[in-house]
């Protein structure tokens, strides 16, 4: 079935530590989103590419970054994970004006990362 | 901030009930879109509503949109204890590739 992939579903890192999360997609769409989400709170859009446009939102911090090396692949990288990054990290796909000409888009399960 | 808001936060009814929860946008929009999220999970895309359209229905669920009032209501009829989860309204940035969600409900549904 198409769909789309995160790995991996628990991260655990340590404050500091590099760590990278990724998304895959069968999609074939060419928009991929990455989204922020904390406990009780509606999803927070970090950043998101349109095929290999990459679109930052003005408030996502500098040490999320993020790769699109090709369609099907998209990586979430936090350079040094504070307290405050632990969260529920979700990938989104959505190939607007699509056969429904709107933006549906479609979820992973989502990465949940710790920071000790 | 253009985040939708939605009321209640939190609703808990019993199996069988219905379960209503409304979602207010600041902005025009061309569609209105209802999330399904269960705990832990990703977000899950249940209907959408254009903004020509007044009523829709897909299955138990039944969703409104008043423009003139920038508000949408989510109705799921006869619930089940499965319906158990958050639920997001969602509407399209215009002229962008993204979409702005609402604060969201927390639906429990008791056996």
């Amino acid at each position: 079935d198409a769909m789309v992939i995160q790995n991996p579903r628990y991260q655990v890192t340590q404050f500091g530590k590099p760590v990278t999360l990724s998304c895959s997609q069968t999609l074939n769409h060419n928009v991929m989103y990455w989204y922020q989400q904390k406990s009780s709170q509606a999803p927070k859009l970090l950043f998101h590419y349109y095929d290999k446009d990459f679109n930052n939102e003005a408030d996502t911090p500098d040490n999320f970054q993020s790769r699109r090396p090709n369609t099907s692949f998209c990586f979430l990288d936090i350079r040094s994970p504070g307290l405050g990054d632990a969260a529920m990290y979700l990938c989104a796909t959505s190939r607007p004006g699509g056969a429904a000409k709107a933006n549906i888009q479609y979820f992973g399960a989502g990465t949940r990362l710790s920071v000790l | 901030s253009q985040q939708g808001e939605e009321d209640p936060q939190a609703l808990s009814i019993q199996e069988g009930e219905n379960a209503t929860m409304n979602c207010s946008y600041k902005t025009s929009i061309n569609n209105l879109q209802w999330y399904r999220q269960n705990s832990g999970r990703g977000l899950v895309h249940l209907i959408l509503i254009r903004s020509n359209e007044r009523e829709k229905h897909s299955g138990r669920l039944r969703v409104t949109l008043d423009t003139s009032k920038k508000s949408s209501s989510l109705l799921i009829t006869a619930s089940r204890a499965a319906d158990t989860a958050s639920y997001f309204c969602a509407t399209d940035d215009s002229n962008t590739d993204k979409l702005i969600f609402g604060t969201g409900t927390r639906l429990q549904v008791f056996p």
